[in-house]
């Protein structure tokens, strides 16, 4: 059965900062795999997608690299900014087209 | 630019009522989804829709639990006879064939008394 974990649960980092988010799943045979951004009570705003042939997708500040074969993601986000605060959550998709979501990274960036 | 949207935003009902969660999926697509999370939770699969029939489905949705789609825009959950742990955040998901970017709506918070 798929699991997907990430960590940290909570980060605190000074405006300007880089960062990394990480996401680790058990199962490597994936279709894709996903990062969403969460804001408190919202939906979720999907930020990229990493097909499973794919080593990584940029846009903007962002950039996701997937390594399957580790069962690995990372989440970079570039000069953090008080906006990027949220909770970042990744999903797998499997061959059947369900997402299969981790816990969730709660970002926090002070000014 | 087109999003998913659902209705209503926050529902409080009493245990054992029937609800229905109301969704309209982004227009031209033709893949839709429903997921929860509950408070504190990770947002967890219910059920999967395509040509007019489930396509796959969780061990939470039983047969409480039915999915529709009434006509060409709207794609509903209906929960025949709520529990206190049915009280969650329900997102609606949807997509096109061509692409594999899943979008969300806001999502409708059900109450559960």
């Amino acid at each position: 059965k798929q699991e997907v974990t990430q960590i940290p649960a909570a980060l605190s980092v000074p405006e300007g900062e880089n960062l990394v988010l990480n996401c680790s799943f058990t199962d490597s045979a994936i279709y894709n795999l996903q990062w969403f951004r969460q804001d408190p009570g919202k939906g979720l705003t999907s930020l990229l997608l990493i097909q499973s042939s794919q080593r990584e997708q940029t846009s903007g500040r962002l950039n996701a690299s997937l390594d399957k074969s580790s069962g690995r993601s990372t989440l970079y986000i570039a000069a953090s900014q008080p906006g990027d605060s949220a909770t970042y959550l990744c999903a797998v998709r499997n061959q059947g087209g369900k997402l299969i979501f981790g816990q969730g990274t709660e970002l926090s960036v002070k000014p | 630019e087109p999003e998913v949207t659902q209705t209503p935003s926050h529902q409080v009902t009493q245990m054992g009522q029937e609800v229905i969660l109301r969704c309209v999926p982004i227009s031209n697509h033709l893949y839709f989804y429903w997921y929860r999370q509950i408070l504190g939770q990770k947002v967890e699969f219910l059920v999967s829709f395509y040509n007019n029939e489930i396509s796959e489905k969780s061990e939470i949705f039983d047969d409480q639990f039915s999915v529709e789609r009434p006509d060409g825009s709207n794609f509903t959950l209906k929960i025949r006879s709520t529990k206190l742990e049915d009280s969650a955040m329900y997102f609606c998901a949807s997509r096109v064939d061509s692409q594999e970017t899943q979008y969300f709506g806001p999502g409708t918070r059900l109450l559960v008394l």
